[in-house]
């Protein structure tokens, strides 16, 4: 069955670091990857998505992910953090069947002044 | 830019109540979904919903739950009989193409948190 792994429940970086969010993905065949982030009191936004092609895919607020089949990855980055990015971040792959999309746990982004 | 709405924003409930958490979808979307999320927890799929039936559920939507479009813009879940498990975010959100689509996209509405007591 497919599945979503977020390694990080929590992670803290200061204002103008880098950032790298780590997803495992578990999936028989090429699959369709997404990220969503998720600001307080706010529904889930896709930041971007994987569904063939190039494997370095960009995204909204200058984040990028780049697909790894060799190490069932999707990792999100974003090269200068802003204290507007603290949120929580979702990956999720396709679930197969009617379009449904399997989450990973969340990683919860806190951005230091 | 459209968006998805959902109403209430918080609901409480006592165990063994029904309760309807409504959605908006965009209005031109042709798929609909209900997500839930238990607090601490994943955000897990329930039920996707295309051309007035539903397309697939998952495990945890059993015969307490339902969904209906009972009109052109509305899309509700329906929990007949609350129990104190079902305590959780509630996420609807709409598509307007299927999976595999290049434009493929589930917008998400802002959620409403049901607390059961």
């Amino acid at each position: 069955a497919q599945s979503v792994t977020q390694p990080d429940i929590h992670i803290t970086v200061s204002e103008g670091a880098s950032l790298e969010l780590r997803c495992n993905y578990s999936y028989g065949a090429t699959p369709y990857l997404f990220w969503y982030v998720q600001s307080p009191g706010q529904g889930l936004q896709l930041l971007l998505k994987y569904f063939s092609g190039d494997t370095l895919v960009q995204g909204i607020k200058g984040f990028e992910a780049e697909f790894k089949r060799s190490q069932s990855s999707f990792n999100l980055r974003k090269p200068s953090v802003h204290w507007s990015d603290a949120a929580e971040y979702f990956c999720a792959v396709d679930g197969g069947g009617y379009n449904k999309l399997i989450f990973g746990a969340g990683t919860r982004l806190a951005v230091h002044p | 830019e459209p968006e998805v709405t959902q109403t209430p924003s918080h609901q409480v409930t006592q165990m063994g109540q029904e309760v309807i958490l409504r959605c908006v979808p965009i209005s031109n979307h042709l798929y609909f979904y209900w997500y839930r999320q238990i607090l601490g927890q994943k955000v897990e799929f329930l039920v996707s919903f295309y051309n007035n039936e539903i397309s697939e559920k998952s495990e945890i939507f059993d015969d307490q739950f339902s969904v209906e479009r009972p009109d052109g813009s509305n899309f509700t879940l329906k929990i007949r009989s609350t129990k104190l498990e079902d305590s959780a975010m509630y996420f609807c959100a709409s598509s307007s193409s299927a999976l595999a689509v290049n434009s493929y996209e589930q917008y998400f509405g802002p959620g409403t948190r049901l607390t059961v007591t």
